[in-house]
């Protein structure tokens, strides 16, 4: 079974620019969660979405934005780019909506924003 | 809302001996509990989790935590750790419906 799926796994971007990262989650599994990593701030919560519905957002500008396509695939946008949004940006999927079992995620998308 | 903390940012050790990760949790409803490891340029393995029933659980590689409800913590134990074992070590918490929250990780170090 292919585990998750995330591309690119390295970008290089300048401050203005957008940028669109995509995750592909195991087959059969739904929901799909995004996570900021960085050394300062860990791992925070971006949004979730299940059956292509957003059910939760964390606290992140209006910069930030997702969606899920009806495969489950999904896509976050970052627009504007600032240089604090250099991070490494990590998907997780599960079979199941909310967190009650394991979250299962990606190696991330390292992107780094001069 | 839940949060973690996870009380030392690194623990350096030798080869082969006892490890313990501090982890505390706080919520206000009943909550599911993580470890989670990540290796280098990797994404996060879950490690073990707490769900219900006993409250000591076991999980890969060596490692068990134990759930302390009293004390609203769930330590990370390894009675002899091995080289491979460093990496960053996250603890999380989750209240079933919303979204998973991490600590801020455990740099866990080693060394022969």
């Amino acid at each position: 079974k292919a585990g998750v799926t995330q591309t690119p796994r390295y970008l290089i971007k300048t401050r203005g620019q957008q940028v669109t990262l995509s995750c592909s989650p195991i087959s059969g599994h739904r929901s799909v969660s995004w996570y900021q990593q960085t050394p300062g701030q860990g791992l925070q919560f971006l949004f979730e979405y299940f059956s292509e519905t957003q059910r939760n957002k964390g606290n992140f500008p209006g910069r930030f934005s997702g969606r899920q396509f009806s495969n489950s695939r999904s896509e976050m946008n970052v627009s504007t780019l600032e240089l604090g949004d250099s991070a490494l940006y990590l998907c997780a999927s599960s079979s199941q909506a909310g967190v009650t079992g394991e979250l299962f995620f990606g190696e991330g998308s390292r992107l780094t924003v001069l | 809302a839940q949060s973690v903390t996870q009380l030392d940012s690194q623990v350096p050790v030798f080869e082969e001996a006892p490890v313990e990760l501090r982890c505390n949790y706080s919520s206000s409803v009943s909550v599911y509990l993580f470890w989670y490891v990540q290796y280098p340029n990797q994404g996060l393995q879950l490690l073990l989790k707490y769900l219900s029933g006993s409250t000591l659980v076991k999980g890969i590689n060596g490692f068990e935590a134990e759930f302390n409800k009293s004390q609203t913590s769930f330590h990370l134990r390894k009675p002899s750790v091995h080289i491979s074992d460093t990496a960053e070590y996250f603890c999380a918490v989750s209240d079933g419906l919303n979204d998973m929250r991490f600590g801020a990780g455990t740099r866990l170090t080693v060394k022969p």
